[in-house]
C-alpha cells in the first residue's frame, strides 16, 4: 500500500531554509506512470501548489516560488525532498508531500491528478 | 496564468440535500479538472478526475460534470461524513497545479 510520510523541522528561523523530506513507502519512487509534488496550506486558508518533480528529472515550479524551491528525488532512499530557501512567516503553512497519477496519456496532455497524499507536517517560520 | 474561481466560498446544507459546488476557469481547461475534499484536519482526498471519473472508492452521491471552463461537483444526497471542504484543480496546463480557494460545505 502506497504511503508517503513527511518529515523535517517543525520550526525555522526567517531566512534561514526549510528542509523537508518525504518518505516514499509502498511503490517505486521511479516510474513513468506518475510523479511526485509538494503542496502546501498556509493555517486557514486554501491549498498551494509548490512543485513537481517527473520521471524524466525535470522539475517545475510554483512561479511565486521558483526562485527559492528546489524538489528533488533519492531514489536509493525512497525519498522526494523539499528545499525552501529564505523563508519568512508567510512560508508557515502545513506542508504535503503527493504522488501525481497518471489516468491518461492518450490525449493531447496526460490526464493526472495528485492522487495519494501524506498526512502533512506543519512547519513554523518565526524567530 | 489561469484562475481557478469557486461558488460559493461556503454553503450551509441538511443531510439528505442536494448540493452543487461550481468550479469556473478562467480560459479553457477542456476536461482537465479535479476534485478534492479535505476534511478538517486531515490531508485533501481525490473525489473525481477528468471532470467526471470517479476515483476508486469514491461514492456515486458524488457526481463531477462540465468542460471548458465551468464545471461542477453535485452531491445528490448530503451523508454528515460529506461535512468538508471542497477544491477544484486544473490539471491543462503545463504544470498541473492551479487549484481554486475552496468552498467549504457546512452542516444547517
Amino acid at each position: 500500500q502506497l504511503q508517503l510520510q513527511e518529515s523535517g523541522p517543525g520550526l525555522v528561523k526567517p531566512s534561514e531554509t526549510l528542509s523537508l523530506t518525504c518518505f516514499v513507502s509502498g511503490v517505486s519512487i521511479r516510474s513513468d506512470t506518475y510523479y511526485w509534488g509538494w503542496i502546501r496550506q498556509p493555517p486557514g486558508k486554501g491549498l498551494e501548489w509548490i512543485g513537481n518533480i517527473y520521471y524524466s528529472g525535470k522539475n517545475y515550479y510554483n512561479p511565486s516560488l521558483k526562485s527559492r524551491v528546489t524538489i528533488s528525488v533519492d531514489t536509493s532512499k525512497k525519498q522526494v525532498s523539499l528545499k525552501l530557501n529564505s523563508v519568512t512567516v508567510a512560508d508557515t503553512a502545513v506542508y504535503y508531500c503527493v504522488r501525481g497519477f497518471y489516468f491518461d496519456t492518450s490525449g493531447l496532455y496526460p490526464l493526472s491528478a495528485f492522487d495519494v497524499w501524506g498526512q502533512g507536517t506543519m512547519v513554523t517560520v518565526s524567530s | 496564468d489561469i484562475q481557478m474561481t469557486q461558488s460559493p466560498s461556503s454553503l450551509s446544507a441538511s443531510v439528505g440535500e442536494r448540493v452543487t459546488i461550481t468550479c469556473r476557469a478562467s480560459e479553457t481547461v477542456n476536461h482537465y479538472l479535479n476534485w478534492y475534499q479535505q476534511k478538517v484536519g486531515k490531508a485533501p482526498k481525490l473525489l473525481v478526475y477528468a471532470a467526471s471519473s470517479l476515483q476508486s472508492g469514491v461514492p456515486s452521491r458524488f457526481v463531477g460534470s462540465g468542460s471548458g471552463t465551468q464545471f461542477t461537483l453535485t452531491i445528490t444526497s448530503l451523508l454528515p461524513e460529506d461535512f468538508a471542504t471542497y477544491y477544484c484543480q486544473e490539471t491543462y496546463t503545463t504544470p498541473p497545479g492551479t487549484f481554486g480557494q475552496g468552498t467549504k460545505l457546512e452542516i444547517k
